[in-house]
């Protein structure tokens, strides 16, 4: 089955900086890759999503790369402000079977 | 985006009892519904996958008889922790997807599920 790595584990970053997350994947036939957000003790959101057949896709301050060759996946949020201070999870999937989730990643943005 | 709401949103129960979580999809149709477990900082692991009108597929390790999954409708599937003990205690999350339509998952505002 899919396994699903996450790099790093936690992340300090100040305000203003970037921040890059990386994620790996087993399964070359994963095609949907989401990110999601995790405030303590809310529910995971959405923020950006991107199927195999893209290599980039950008929102705002926040964007993601793939590699399929490579069977990597990463997100990239500028301008990093304190708001971003949260968990993040990257997640592959093929498309309408279930996800699976890497291990987060705790962004901490540092004023 | 889509709604998903999760009932009740923290609960106590005593060690031996039962607690049932509700998952209700408000504004779509779920034609499947996610039910996954998150101990503390750490990520959210996949339980069981229900579809439905079908029987829940649950993942290794996790026991059917202990976690009961009903998905009897397109817009509710329950949880029932039974026999609930101190261990079970965690935090659980549902997410509904409609995958005739999309493939974003939307997920309740989990359960925080205490056994004393």
């Amino acid at each position: 089955g899919e396994n699903v790595e996450q790099h790093p584990s936690t992340l300090s970053v100040q305000e203003g900086d970037s921040a890059v997350i990386k994620c790996t994947y087993s399964d070359s036939a994963s095609n949907y890759f989401p990110w999601y957000k995790q405030e303590l003790g809310k529910r995971p959101q959405l923020i950006i999503d991107i199927r195999s057949n893209v290599g980039e896709k950008k929102d705002q301050r926040i964007a993601v790369t793939l590699n399929k060759t490579a069977k990597h996946f990463s997100l990239h949020i500028t301008e990093t402000q304190p708001e971003d201070s949260a968990v993040y999870f990257c997640a592959a999937s093929i498309v309408g079977q279930n996800f699976v989730f890497g291990p987060g990643t705790r962004l901490s943005v540092l004023p | 985006g889509a709604v998903v709401s999760q009932h009740p949103s923290w609960v106590i129960c005593k060690s031996g009892t039962s607690v049932k979580i509700e998952c209700r999809s408000l504004d779509f149709q779920a034609t499947t519904m996610f039910w996954y477990r998150q101990f503390p900082k750490q990520s959210l692991m996949l339980m069981a996958t229900s579809n439905e009108g079908s029987k829940a597929t649950y993942e290794q390790g996790v026991e059917k008889d202990k976690f009961l999954i009903n998905h009897a409708s397109l817009t509710l599937s329950t949880l029932t922790v039974t026999s609930a003990h101190p261990e079970d205690s965690s935090f659980y999350i549902c997410s509904a997807r409609d995958l005739r339509v999309a493939t974003e998952a939307f997920f309740g505002q989990g359960t925080r599920l205490t056994v004393v």
